[in-house]
């Protein structure tokens, strides 16, 4: 497989911004996640797609955050009004379904509000 | 409520020597437990899971771990650390009924020659 890719590696804001990552799951896992993680902290679940629907969304993730999944493939988080607590590694997990359980990981974009 | 406690957040250690790194874990029903790796610069790479059957499993690199229900500790074991197995570990949770993993905040482990 090639992997979970996230775009960009990288993005420097301003505070009030809005910006959009990319997350594309190996190809043929429908399971999707999406997860923050700050420095010297474990990653924090976001949300979690199964195919196309947006099952489950942590109390994290506030009404400035919004994801997607079109056609169950690749998702796309929006930070709308970004605030300087944004900064932090957004990262993108996937699977399969069933009881494999293995979750794979993309590098992780990194979000820097100014 | 699931949750992950490392007490340890880095554990220095010696080149050969034998290292656990510890794990607690608070739920209230059946869990499943993952131990992931984080090299630096790279992605967290899964290094074992514990889903049922034997409570001692053994993941990649030397790596094992064992399950104790009455404790909830999942502690991570390798009899003889190398050099290349600098890296932060997560201890992670997923409890039945819950569809995202909890995880811990991390121990960096620092191999010394």
């Amino acid at each position: 497989d090639t992997g979970v890719s996230q775009n960009p590696r990288h993005k420097i804001t301003k505070r009030g911004q809005n910006v959009t990552f990319r997350c594309d799951p190996i190809s043929e896992h429908n399971r999707l996640y999406w997860y923050r993680q700050t420095l010297g902290q474990g990653p924090e679940f976001l949300t979690y797609f199964q195919n196309e629907a947006q099952l489950e969304k942590s109390r994290l993730l506030s009404d400035r955050f919004s994801a997607e999944r079109p056609k169950g493939s690749f998702s796309t988080l929006e930070i709308q009004r970004t605030e300087q607590g944004d900064s932090a590694m957004y990262l993108c997990a996937s699977r399969k379904g069933g009881q494999n359980e293995k979750l794979f990981f993309g590098s992780g974009t990194q979000l820097s509000v100014l | 409520a699931q949750s992950v406690t490392q007490l340890d957040s880095q554990v220095p250690v010696f080149e050969e020597a034998p290292v656990e790194l510890r794990c607690n874990y608070s739920s209230s029903v059946s869990v499943y437990l993952f131990w992931y790796v984080q090299y630096p610069n790279q992605g967290l790479q899964l290094l074992l899971k514990y889903l049922s059957g034997s409570t001692l499993v053994k993941g990649i690199n030397g790596f094992e771990a064992e399950f104790n229900k009455s404790q909830t500790s999942f502690h991570l074991r390798k009899p003889s650390v190398h050099i290349s197995d600098t890296a932060e570990y997560f201890c992670a949770v997923r409890s039945t009924g819950r569809r995202a993993l909890t995880f811990g905040s991390g121990t960096r482990l620092q191999v010394q020659p």
